[in-house]
């Protein structure tokens, strides 16, 4: 069965550092990756997908992550913090194939720090 | 351009009471969900359809009904409510690739529901 775990529920960072949000993925074929964020009483927006074509992907807002097979994990980074990334972050798979459901982990909240 | 339509925003039920949650998008996606949206849980999901006429469970199924007589709507229905069902809801659409492989999903703004 697919699963996303986040480690770490909340993570604060000061403005202007970087950030790093983790998600590692269990999947039984190779899986398609997403990264989702929701701001304050909204819906979520699609931050950047995986879907094998490369590893490292570029998305939104300065955001990107790499995906490592080896260590099964495809975490969310940003060189340089802004406050408007203050929001909450969640990792998503899904497998495809005959299996589309996206299995979102259990988020993570960024703080930024003025 | 509406993408995706939640009604109603708000809702307030008795232990008991059944009630539909409503969900229309007008992307012609083929993929829609329903997740519940909980503190420190993430979003779980519900229901899920490939297309009209075509259901299937989710993580969190039990005392949640759908149907998908059509592209457009995916209404959830909830059969006799329980306060455990006291939760956010979200509708989202996605169209599908080759492969099953699911794009970007849509989301609607959401569905307060809370369960006395």
């Amino acid at each position: 069965a697919q699963s996303v775990t986040q480690l770490g529920s909340h993570v604060s960072v000061s403005e202007g550092a970087l950030v790093l949000l983790r998600c590692n993925y269990s999947s039984s074929v190779p899986p398609y990756l997403f990264w989702y964020v929701q701001y304050p009483n909204q819906g979520l927006q699609l931050l950047l997908k995986y879907t094998s074509a490369a590893t490292l992907v570029k998305g939104i807002n300065g955001f990107e992550a790499e995906f490592k097979k080896s260590e099964t994990s495809f975490h969310l980074t940003k060189p340089s913090a802004h406050m408007s990334d203050a929001a909450e972050y969640f990792c998503a798979v899904s497998e495809g194939f005959g299996n589309e459901k996206l299995t979102f982990g259990t988020g993570t909240r960024l703080t930024i720090i003025p | 351009n509406a993408g995706v339509t939640q009604t109603p925003k708000f809702q307030v039920l008795k232990t008991g009471q059944s009630m539909t949650l409503q969900c229309a998008q007008d992307m012609n996606h083929e993929y829609m969900s329903w997740y519940r949206q909980d503190p420190g849980m993430g979003l779980r999901l519900i229901h899920y359809s490939v297309g009209a006429g075509i259901t299937d469970q989710g993580e969190v199924p039990n005392g949640y009904n759908v149907s998908r007589s059509t592209t457009e709507d995916f209404p959830l229905r909830l059969l006799s409510a329980a306060p455990s069902q006291t939760s956010v809801y979200f509708c989202a659409s996605s169209p599908l690739g080759a492969g099953g492989v699911l794009g970007e999903l849509f989301f609607g703004e959401g569905s307060r529901l809370t369960v006395l």
